[in-house]
């Protein structure tokens, strides 16, 4: 069964500036299959990336996905007020189905 | 307008049941499989069950295995958790969510229904 691993758990930013949020698995991520989701207080989560790297539709460019294998990263170029969030990472594809991390809290500085 | 509406929720008492539904519009019901995916209050997001599109076979994670039953009806373009034996560990907003591209890649989710667990 695989780990997602989120780091850090909390990131202090301020509006502009450049977020890195970090995924790592125990065991690698089969077909890259790593989904990248937002979530804001009372409200579900939103699809952000999938596949590591493609941007769900709708989602601007300054997110982005990288990352193969075990490690992955979630990079927001120059973060906008909206996006102050908690960010999940999930394994899909895998067994158990669902794997999430534990989140990682985008907060304003 | 694609949507899932979940319903059902409440307040219940330990080793009760409840009956989760989840509504679906906009899309094409069948061709997908659906999950519901749980949130304890703080906590982070938990997958908890999905059932194929036909609706023939449900999976569940071993801590609801055997309590937790998923059903669907494609005609009413909707997903059922039936939900026996209740904890205070399944407090929880449970989340109705689709599964594009495979059965756990969740690209919408519902608002969620609130279930409560307390004496």
């Amino acid at each position: 069964e695989i780990v997602l691993t989120q780091s850090p758990g909390t990131l202090s930013l301020s509006p502009g500036e450049r977020a890195i949020l970090s995924c790592r698995a125990s065991q690698t991520v089969s077909s890259n299959y790593l989904i990248w989701y937002q979530q804001k207080p009372g409200q579900p989560p939103r699809l952000l990336i999938y596949g590591a790297s493609s941007r769900a539709t709708g989602i601007p460019d300054r997110f982005s996905g990288s990352g193969s294998g075990t490690d992955f990263t979630l990079t927001i170029s120059r973060l906008e007020p909206e996006d102050f969030a908690v960010y999940y990472c999930q394994q899909y594809g895998g067994s158990p189905p669902g794997t999430f991390g534990q989140g990682t809290k985008v907060e304003i500085k | 307008q694609v949507q899932l509406v979940e319903s059902g929720g409440g307040l219940v008492k330990p080793g009760g049941s409840l009956r989760l539904s989840c509504a679906a519009s906009g899309f094409t019901f069948s061709d997908y499989f659906m999950s519901w995916i749980r949130q304890a209050p703080g906590k982070g997001l938990e997958w908890v069950s999905y059932i194929s599109k036909s609706g023939t076979t449900g999976y569940y994670a071993d801590s609801v295995k055997g309590r937790f039953t998923i059903s669907r009806d494609n005609a009413r373009n909707s997903v059922y958790l039936q939900i026996n034996s209740l904890r205070a560990e399944d407090t929880a907003v449970y989340y109705c969510s689709r599964g594009q591209w495979l059965p756990d890649a969740f690209d919408m989710w519902g608002q969620g229904t609130m279930v409560t667990v307390s004496s």
